[in-house]
């Protein structure tokens, strides 16, 4: 069975400080993962995917990830957060070979001025 | 990019009608297209997946009766929320599959439903 764990359901940073969103997986295939945003009210958009190349993934917006498979991990970076950053943020592991996406609880990212 | 579009973004109806909600891959084929219910605050909790020509796959807990699905054709999937009631008020979204690009998956707006 596939799960993902996002550890925090809230982060808040300051302006101009790093963002660390945290995301573990569990997995009985070679997963895919991935990093959607959702601001309020509104649809998901795709940050950025691991799909077993590069293990540096980097995404849009100045975000990047890293899948690392000893840690069972895909955690979400960004050096400098921006005002625009805040919103709700998932990671996502396909599921097996169906490759149905499995959503974490999602982690809402607080940017302070 | 890939897109899917989702119609409507909102509707409000009455307790006891029907609902149908579109979604559209408007530059690829989807061989499948998943449903997805977000109440406020959480994450995405999957309802269905729907292939293509065949019926739906539910997800335990969620009705089929009440919530119709149907993928006629490799562009578009609806989802008919039948007699609604208000705790069917949700945000619903939707996601499709391009078989040419295996792993990932794209996703609609959503649709926010108010039942009143």
């Amino acid at each position: 069975a596939q799960s993902v764990t996002q550890l925090d359901s809230h982060v808040s940073v300051s302006e101009g400080t790093p963002v660390l969103l945290r995301c573990n997986y569990s997995s009985s295939y070679s997963p895919s993962l991935f990093w959607y945003v959702q601001h309020p009210n509104k649809g998901l958009q795709l940050l950025l995917k691991y799909t077993s190349a590069a293990t540096l993934v980097k995404g849009i917006n100045g975000f990047e990830a890293e899948f690392k498979k000893s840690e069972t991990s895909f955690h979400l970076t960004k050096p400098s957060a921006h005002m625009s950053d805040a919103a709700e943020y998932f990671c996502v592991v396909t599921r097996g070979g169906s490759y149905i996406p499995t959503f974490g609880r999602g982690t809402s990212l607080i940017v302070h001025p | 990019g890939a897109v899917v579009s989702q119609h409507p973004s909102w509707v409000i109806c009455k307790s006891g009608t029907s609902v149908k909600i579109e979604c559209r891959s408007l530059d690829f084929q989807a061989t499948t297209m998943f449903w997805y219910r977000q109440f406020p605050k959480q994450s995405l909790m999957l309802m269905a997946t729907s292939n293509e020509g065949s019926k739906a796959t539910y997800e335990q807990g969620v009705e089929k009766d009440k919530f119709l699905i149907n993928h006629a054709s490799l562009t578009l999937s609806t989802l008919t929320v039948t007699s609604a009631h208000p705790e069917d008020s949700s945000f619903y979204i939707c996601s499709a599959r391009d078989f040419a690009v295996f792993t990932e998956a794209f996703f609609g707006q959503g649709t926010r439903l108010t039942v009143v």
